[in-house]
């Protein structure tokens, strides 16, 4: 069936590069995205990779596809206190997104 | 636009009560899809439209819930008999077609005390 799976903590201090892992399991998935969610806050889309790509950056972010291992990452340089939130990963297998547990991001100062 | 547009944005209602939300989607997008957020987890598909069809129904969803899209635009679910297990976020999320970016609304934050 679809998984996806990623940690679900990850402490960074202010200024350094965060890296949030992920993994799936659909391997007919068109789209891989990165949603943010702030605390009280609905999902925001941070941004996607097709899965014929293997690398998407955007200003901060960075996304690596490893299609043969089903792996993804999110990289966010400079980390900043606003980047604090937790990110979903998600793929969009079988007709619905499904959605990880979220990996929640603490920035220490 | 302004995006997907949910309401009411909390909702508390007693144990037993029925609740209805309402998800307003990007206008011209066909896919409307229905998840369901409890602390500490990721979204959970309940269903999704294409259109005004139901398509595909998770077996989260209990015959006390019921989502309906009648004219392919807006869509509603309802919550019959609601218990404590319901209290959550529902989030809509709609998209142009299959294998397009989804966005999501902001939410309803169902309470049932």
């Amino acid at each position: 069936g679809e998984d996806v799976e990623q940690s679900l903590f990850l402490s960074v201090r202010e200024g350094d590069s965060s890296v949030i892992n992920c993994t799936y399991t659909d391997s007919s998935s068109t789209y891989l995205y990165w949603y943010k969610q702030e605390p009280g806050a609905g999902l925001q889309l941070l941004t996607y990779i097709f899965s014929n790509m293997d690398m998407k950056q955007d200003q901060r972010l960075t996304v690596l596809l490893n299609k043969k291992d089903k792996h993804l990452s999110l990289r966010i340089a400079d980390t900043q206190t606003g980047d604090s939130a937790i990110y979903f990963c998600a793929e969009n297998g079988d007709d619905k997104i499904i959605f990880g547990k979220g990996t929640r991001l603490h920035i220490l100062p | 636009d302004t995006g997907v547009s949910q309401n009411p944005r909390h909702k508390i209602t007693k144990r037993g009560q029925n609740v209805t939300f309402r998800c307003d989607p990007i206008s011209e997008h066909n896919r409307l899809y229905w998840y369901r957020q409890t602390l500490g987890q990721g979204p959970e598909f309940l269903t999704y439209f294409q259109n005004e069809a139901q398509l595909e129904k998770s077996r989260l969803l209990s015959d006390r819930f019921s989502a309906e899209r009648p004219k392919g635009s807006f869509s509603t679910l309802e919550i019959q008999r609601t218990e404590q297990g319901d209290s959550a976020m529902y989030l809509c999320a709609s998209s142009l077609q299959r294998d397009t970016q989804a966005f999501f609304g902001q939410g309803t934050r169902l309470t049932v005390v």
